[in-house]
């Protein structure tokens, strides 16, 4: 079966610092992978996406980046924090060689990243 | 993309009601919508999806409706319970292939006990 790890769980960081959002998936090969931001009590923010290993598209130009080191890897990095950078960060995943349904995204436990 | 937007930010009712989530979205080239479910502090799940040459498809207590002619999607959930209390997201995407999702803004459902 497929699965999906996101890490940290939980995140405080004070403004300036860096960071750096870990994803990755299991039982696949090849997926499509996602960043999502989710604000409190708001919808999802598609902010990157990825179709191959170094392959990054950017949705909201901002201080995040992104990066896929490996095919299932995929990080969520940012030199500088800022206060509006706070909030729930979701990878997901799509595709690959055992999913056949293109459009169905399967998210991970997300990431609840705070910056003070 | 095009908003997709959910006419109810917060839905309370009775366990054991049926209970009716709705969507609006304004992209007609729109061809696949899919329902996700949030609970408090967790990643979206996927419930159930329908394609734009579908008009009604059933799952296990739920029902997706598609109006196209209105460009209205609703997520019907029969007996609902209390472990549905949650946020309910519909989607959608415009491409074939793989594809980027259009989230509306999501509507929270509370089923009392």
């Amino acid at each position: 079966s497929q699965t999906i790890h996101q890490w940290p769980a939980t995140l405080v960081q004070p403004v300036g610092s860096p960071l750096s959002l870990e994803c990755t998936v299991e039982g696949t090969s090849n997926p499509n992978l996602y960043w999502y931001r989710q604000a409190a009590g708001r919808g999802l923010q598609l902010l990157f996406y990825s179709v191959g290993i170094g392959q990054i598209s950017s949705e909201v130009p901002q201080n995040l980046s992104a990066s896929r080191p490996q095919d299932r890897q995929f990080i969520l990095s940012s030199k500088k924090l800022l206060l509006s950078d706070s909030g729930f960060y979701l990878c997901a995943w799509i595709g690959g060689t055992h999913n056949k349904k293109t459009y169905e995204q399967y998210f991970g436990p997300g990431t609840r990243l705070t910056v003070t | 993309g095009e908003n997709v937007g959910l006419h109810l930010p917060t839905l309370s009712v009775q366990e054991g009601d049926n209970s009716i989530i709705n969507c609006a979205y304004s992209n007609s080239a729109s061809d696949y919508f899919i329902w996700y479910k949030q609970e408090s502090g967790k990643g979206p799940q996927f419930i159930i999806d329908i394609r734009s040459n579908m008009d009604k498809r059933q799952g296990q207590r739920v029902t997706v409706l598609l109006n196209k002619t209105v460009k209205h999607l609703s997520l019907q959930i029969a007996a609902t319970q209390p472990g549905d209390s949650a946020v309910y997201f519909c989607a959608e995407t415009m491409d074939s292939g793989y594809s980027t999702l259009t989230f509306g803004k999501g509507t929270m459902l509370l089923v009392s006990p």
